[in-house]
């Protein structure tokens, strides 16, 4: 069955603390990968997506994503987080059309 | 705004009512999508189409909802006879054609449904 685990539901970090949330995927077939993000009181926007090549993506406000298809994993890293990277962070996969999204993670940064 | 919009942004109705939700897309996007969003959980697939023709629906949808897209632009989601577990966000989604499921999935901010 195709499915996605996030297994940090609530992460709490200072401003200037690294980052790392966890995505383990399930997916018959080539597969695609995807982080989006809800700031609070907004819609999903992409942050990254991974589709082929580079196993190492780089999407808006400085984040990144290593693919490492051994492991099933795409995690999301960011170096420095900062007060405004407070939301809710969603690992989705997709095959041909059908998107499945993790169950989310709620990051707080305290400043 | 060129984004996704959904009507309306909120819905309190009583069990055992209908409601019916919109979804206006990206004017280009030729596939649409339909989630449920519940607290502490990801968006879940309901149903998929492709322009007018609704390719996939999900298990989790019962006979009493039932989705169209009868000129492949717009699309609506009803829900006959709510009851309380009904109560959700109801996000809407599109993509352009492109190479498999590669494309990013553009949301609309919801509609949330509470059933009484």
């Amino acid at each position: 069955a195709q499915s996605v685990s996030q297994h940090n539901h609530h992460v709490i970090l200072s401003e200037a603390a690294s980052l790392e949330l966890g995505c383990n995927y399930s997916y018959g077939g080539t597969v695609n990968l995807f982080w989006y993000v809800q700031y609070p009181g907004q819609h999903l926007q992409l942050l990254l997506k991974y589709f082929s090549g580079d196993p190492l993506v780089k999407g808006i406000k400085g984040f990144e994503a290593e693919f490492i298809k051994s492991k099933f994993s795409f995690n999301l890293r960011k170096p420095s987080v900062q007060w405004s990277d407070t939301a809710e962070y969603f690992c989705a996969a997709s095959g041909t059309y059908k998107y499945i999204f993790g169950t989310g993670t709620r990051l707080k940064v305290l400043a | 705004d060129t984004g996704v919009s959904q009507d309306p942004r909120h819905k309190i109705t009583k069990r055992g009512q209908n409601v019916t939700f919109r979804c206006d897309p990206i004017s280009e996007h030729n596939r649409l999508y339909w989630y449920r969003q519940t607290l502490g959980q990801g968006p879940e697939f309901l149903t998929y189409f492709q322009n007018e023709a609704q390719l996939e629906k999900s298990r989790l949808l019962s006979d009493r909802f039932s989705a169209e897209r009868p000129k492949g632009s717009f699309s609506t989601l009803e829900i006959q006879r709510t009851e309380q577990g009904d109560s959700a966000m109801y996000l809407c989604a599109s993509r352009t054609e492109g190479s498999g499921g590669t494309g990013e999935l553009f949301f609309g901010e919801g509609s949330r449904l509470t059933v009484l």
